[in-house]
């Protein structure tokens, strides 16, 4: 079974600064997976997702995130926080099979000093 | 780009009524919708998933007969919080599955507030 282990449910930075959001995985497949960001009281937007290709991934808003088989892990980073990056993110991972169907962790809720 | 509209975005209703949910895909036919639950300040759960022309395939400790799915055509599906109470109050967002192009797309959710 697929799961995601987000560490850190509250990670504070300030502006400028760099962003490191960490997420662990298991998988018993090579997994797919995905980094969204939530605004309050609204849907997900994706901002990036790893599907087995290069281990790089480049998103949307300056996000990236490393795929680490050897380490299991998918992080997120942005070399300079904004202001309007302060949002709720999760890490998720595609449930076994090609349906669309996502197990999300725990979420970080980020926030940005000025 | 593909948009999934859900609609209401905010319901409060009084407990022991019923309240349905819309999740349509705008610009593409959806085989497959999800549906889920997010409480405050924590993560979504999926609650059942959705497609169309059969039954909803539920998550283990969801009741079928409280959270009512229909999904009766590729591009429109509804949750049906049947009886509403004050702890079915929630945040439910829905996701809609392109299937063969591998895309998965969210609605902007409803918060519901049952009194």
């Amino acid at each position: 079974a697929q799961s995601v282990t987000q560490l850190g449910s509250h990670v504070s930075v300030s502006e400028g600064a760099l962003v490191l959001l960490r997420c662990n995985y298991s998988s018993s497949v090579p997994p797919y997976l995905f980094w969204y960001v939530q605004y309050p009281n609204q849907g997900l937007q994706l901002l990036l997702k790893y599907t087995s290709a290069a281990t790089l991934v480049k998103g949307i808003n300056g996000f990236e995130a490393e795929f680490k088989k050897s380490e299991t892990s998918f992080h997120l980073t942005k070399p300079s926080a904004h202001m309007s990056d302060a949002a709720e993110y999760f890490c998720a991972v595609r449930s076994s099979g090609n349906t669309g169907k996502l197990i999300f962790g725990q979420g970080t809720t980020l926030q940005v000093k000025p | 780009g593909a948009v999934v509209s859900q609609h209401p975005s905010r319901v409060i209703c009084k407990s022991g009524t019923s309240v349905k949910i819309e999740c349509r895909s705008l610009d593409f036919q959806a085989t497959t919708m999800f549906w889920y639950r997010q409480f405050p300040k924590q993560s979504l759960m999926l609650m059942a998933t959705s497609n169309e022309g059969s039954k909803a395939t539920y998550e283990q400790g969801v009741e079928k007969d409280k959270f009512l799915i229909n999904h009766a055509s590729l591009t429109l599906s509804t949750l049906t919080v049947t009886s509403a109470h004050p702890e079915d109050s929630s945040f439910y967002i829905c996701s809609a599955w392109t299937g063969s192009y591998e895309k998965l797309f969210f609605g902007s959710g409803t918060q519901l507030s049952v009194l």
